[in-house]
C-alpha cells in the first residue's frame, strides 16, 4: 500500500507570493491532517480536513486555507507569503476522524520563503 | 492552554545503552492522550508509543517504554539497546480528547554514538 505522498516536496517562492502544496493520503484514508514545523515555533497543527470538511483548525491567520477533495486528497494554500512561513509543512492521513493513534505522515514539503 | 514541554534539547547515547527523553505537560483534563514521536533525518514522522491517561499501566512497544506519572504531569520516553537507527528528533505530543487538536512538544534530538 502506497504511503503519504506530498508534492511538491521543495518550494522557493517570494514574499506576497501564494503557494499550494498537495497531499495525497493512504489508500482508504479519510482525514487528512497538516503542521507546519519551524525551528522556532516547533510542530504545529493547523487543520483536519475529513470527508471534505474542515473538523478542526489550530490557530494560524486566514491566510492559511485548504481543502478536500472527494477522492481525500487535500490541499493547502498559504496566500501573501511571509518570511515566517518558511517551514516544513507535513501532512498526515488516518481512517477515522483525529485518529492520533493510527496516523502515517507524509515526507513533507519544505517551503522557503525570500 | 495546554503546554507540552521537553526540557532536553539534545541528547546522546551510547549504542546498546538505555536513555530516558524526558516530558511534562500541563492540563486540568482528567482524560487525555500523550503520544511520542520519531522524526529520523529526512524521513517521516512515525507514532513510536502512545498512553491513555485513564490507563494506570505504562505502554511498552518493544525497546520502548514510558513512564507516566500523571500526578506529576510527566511522561517520559525510555529506549533501551538503544541502536543507530534510533537517531532521530522525538517529539512528545498531548490529546485532550479524540476530536481535538494534538499540541506538541519542541523534541528532543537524539543522538547515538557507535
Amino acid at each position: 500500500k502506497a504511503g503519504v505522498t506530498q508534492t511538491p516536496r521543495y518550494l522557493i517562492k517570494t514574499r506576497g507570493q501564494q503557494v499550494t502544496l498537495s497531499c495525497s493520503p493512504i489508500s482508504g484514508h479519510r482525514s487528512v491532517s497538516w503542521y507546519q514545523q519551524t525551528p522556532g515555533q516547533g510542530l504545529q497543527f493547523l487543520f483536519e480536513y475529513f470527508s471534505e470538511t474542515q473538523r478542526n483548525k489550530g490557530n494560524f491567520p486566514g491566510r492559511f486555507s485548504g481543502r478536500q477533495f472527494s477522492n481525500s486528497r487535500s490541499e493547502m494554500n498559504v496566500s501573501t507569503l511571509e518570511l515566517g512561513d518558511s517551514a516544513l509543512y507535513l501532512c498526515a492521513s488516518s481512517f477515522g476522524l483525529a485518529d492520533y493513534n493510527e496516523q502515517f505522515f507524509g515526507p513533507g514539503t519544505r517551503l522557503t520563503v525570500l | 492552554a495546554q503546554t507540552v514541554t521537553q526540557s532536553q534539547p539534545e541528547m546522546s547515547v551510547q549504542e546498546a545503552e538505555t536513555v530516558t527523553l524526558s516530558c511534562t505537560y500541563d492540563t486540568s483534563e482528567s482524560d487525555y492522550y500523550l503520544f511520542w514521536y520519531k522524526q529520523p533525518p529526512s524521513r517521516q514522522m512515525i507514532l513510536v508509543i502512545r498512553q491513555e491517561a485513564y490507563k494506570q499501566q505504562n505502554a511498552t512497544e518493544n525497546r520502548f517504554s514510558v513512564n507516566f506519572q500523571k500526578a506529576a504531569k510527566s511522561f517520559s520516553l525510555k529506549i533501551s539497546d538503544s541502536q543507530l537507527g534510533d537517531a532521530a528528533m522525538y517529539f512528545c505530543a498531548y490529546l485532550k480528547t479524540s476530536y481535538d487538536k494534538v499540541i506538541f512538544g519542541p523534541g528532543t534530538s537524539l543522538s547515538v554514538i557507535p
